[in-house]
């Protein structure tokens, strides 16, 4: 069955430094989101992409982050530079036609730990 | 804002008892209800999707009730077992791919 990757798996980054986290969605999905997980905390939506575009944007994802579709298979999340509270679990997801109806794909995530 | 709670936290149950999961959210003017398991360290995976016209979803062991009206969803797994050992997680979308979770109900079976 399809499905999303993400790597690494986990990363390790002192606070201020910048990190890219990759995702590499299901092939024929159009839509892809970003969402993270603070540890004992609940998932949270951070930004949704289409058509090259974000398309919508939760307060968390504020100028210190950005997502970019560098080819047409990988989709990233830069954070510009780290803090200690950008420590969670972050989630890459993609669904195909970005319908409400429409099940998202969520891949294994990557443990980001700042120091 | 559409809130979504998960109660209980916990739940251990012995191995072949059925579990009940709960989930209830504020705006009933919702489209879907989707239920997720997530293991330690790693990603959701998506269990069931069910709309907001229909009022069960099955798969398996697994049945999944909704009842906008009184703003509530079930998950029911019959004869648990140990690999069903997991957090699990409901969310309904706000809009388009953003979904608002509840915070999970986490399952230990028994041997």
């Amino acid at each position: 069955e399809p499905e999303v990757t993400q790597t690494p798996s986990h990363q390790v980054t002192q606070m201020g430094q910048e990190v890219i986290l990759r995702c590499v969605p299901i092939s024929n999905h159009l839509y892809f989101y970003w969402y993270r997980q603070i540890l004992g905390q609940k998932v949270e939506f951070l930004v949704s992409f289409y058509n090259n575009e974000i398309s919508e944007k939760s307060e968390i994802f504020d100028d210190q982050f950005s997502v970019e579709r560098p080819d047409g298979s990988n989709f990233t999340l830069k954070i510009r530079s780290t803090k200690l509270e950008d420590s969670a679990m972050y989630f890459c997801a993609s669904s195909a036609t970005g319908g409400f109806n429409e099940k998202l794909f969520f891949g294994s995530g990557t443990q980001l730990s700042v120091l | 804002k559409q809130e979504v709670t998960q109660i209980p936290a916990a739940l251990s149950v012995p191995e072949g008892e059925n579990l009940v999961l709960n989930c209830s959210f504020t705006d009933s003017a919702i489209y879907n209800l989707q239920w997720f398991r997530q293991d330690p360290g790693k990603g959701l995976t998506s269990l069931l999707l069910i709309q907001s016209s229909q009022r069960e979803q099955t798969s398996g062991r697994l049945n999944a009730s909704l009842d906008k009206s009184s703003g509530r969803s079930t998950l029911y797994i019959a004869a648990s077992q140990p690999g069903d050992s997991a957090t699990y997680l409901c969310a309904v979308p706000d809009s388009w791919g953003k979904l608002q979770f509840g915070a999970g109900t986490q399952v230990v079976v028994t041997p």
